[in-house]
């Protein structure tokens, strides 16, 4: 089965400053990419996910990097602001066929200051 | 279009007794995961099903078990409760019939065993 490690565990940056988490998982058959924030209190939300054809992803902020030699992908937040506080998970996984199991990073809890 | 909804919202719960939770997909999504979210801590996977069986479940005792309806809505039942059970529970759903990758999260029924 997949085998999921995020770092950091925690990551306190200053408003405006950039954010970096990093995903990296152990089945090479893996070929989506996604990112859930989850803010204290409510669901998780998928925010940004990445095909294993696409080497990187921007939305507005948020951007994924995905490096499928080195089996790694990425979360970039930049400028970030308070309301990007929360936990972040990756769950990196192969979509088709009989397998199917979401194994979810064990997250990073993101703390933006003012 | 409604979201995943989950019931009860709260439950309290005697050690040694058992807890049903209940989920309903999103109208058209066939798959139904099932995780664990312990106070501070990440996602732990428990269940997989799709299509009305069992495809996967992740590292938890016998005592979790649950099943999926015709009309794809899910249970969960926890039986001889165990005070490290209280936890909250997230289900969440797939539209893997039509090759979907992203999940969408209930609300999450929270769990407290006394």
């Amino acid at each position: 089965g997949e085998n999921v490690e995020q770092h950091p565990s925690t990551l306190s940056v200053q408003e405006g400053d950039s954010a970096v988490i990093k995903c990296t998982y152990s089945d090479s058959a893996s070929n989506y990419f996604p990112w859930y924030k989850q803010e204290l209190g409510k669901r998780p939300q998928l925010i940004i996910d990445i095909r294993s054809n696409v080497g990187e992803k921007k939305d507005q902020r948020i951007a994924v990097t995905l490096n499928k030699t080195a089996k790694h992908f990425s979360l970039h937040i930049t400028e970030t602001q308070p309301e990007d506080s929360a936990v972040y998970f990756c769950a990196p996984h192969y979509y088709g066929g009989s397998q199917g199991n979401l194994i979810f990073g064990k997250g990073t809890k993101l703390s933006v200051k003012p | 279009e409604a979201g995943v909804t989950q019931s009860p919202t709260h439950l309290i719960k005697t050690r040694g007794q058992q807890a049903t939770l209940r989920c309903s997909p999103i109208s058209g999504h066939t798959s139904v995961y099932w995780y664990q979210q312990a106070l501070g801590l990440g996602l732990q996977f428990l269940l997989w099903y799709d299509e009305g069986e069992e495809r996967n479940r992740g590292n938890f005792p016998p005592r979790f078990s649950g099943r999926q309806f015709p009309n794809y809505s899910s249970e969960l039942n926890v039986n001889a409760l165990e005070l490290e059970d209280s936890a909250l529970y997230l289900c969440a759903s797939n539209p893997r019939r039509i090759s979907g990758n992203t999940i969408y999260f209930g609300e999450g029924s929270w769990l407290t065993v006394v």
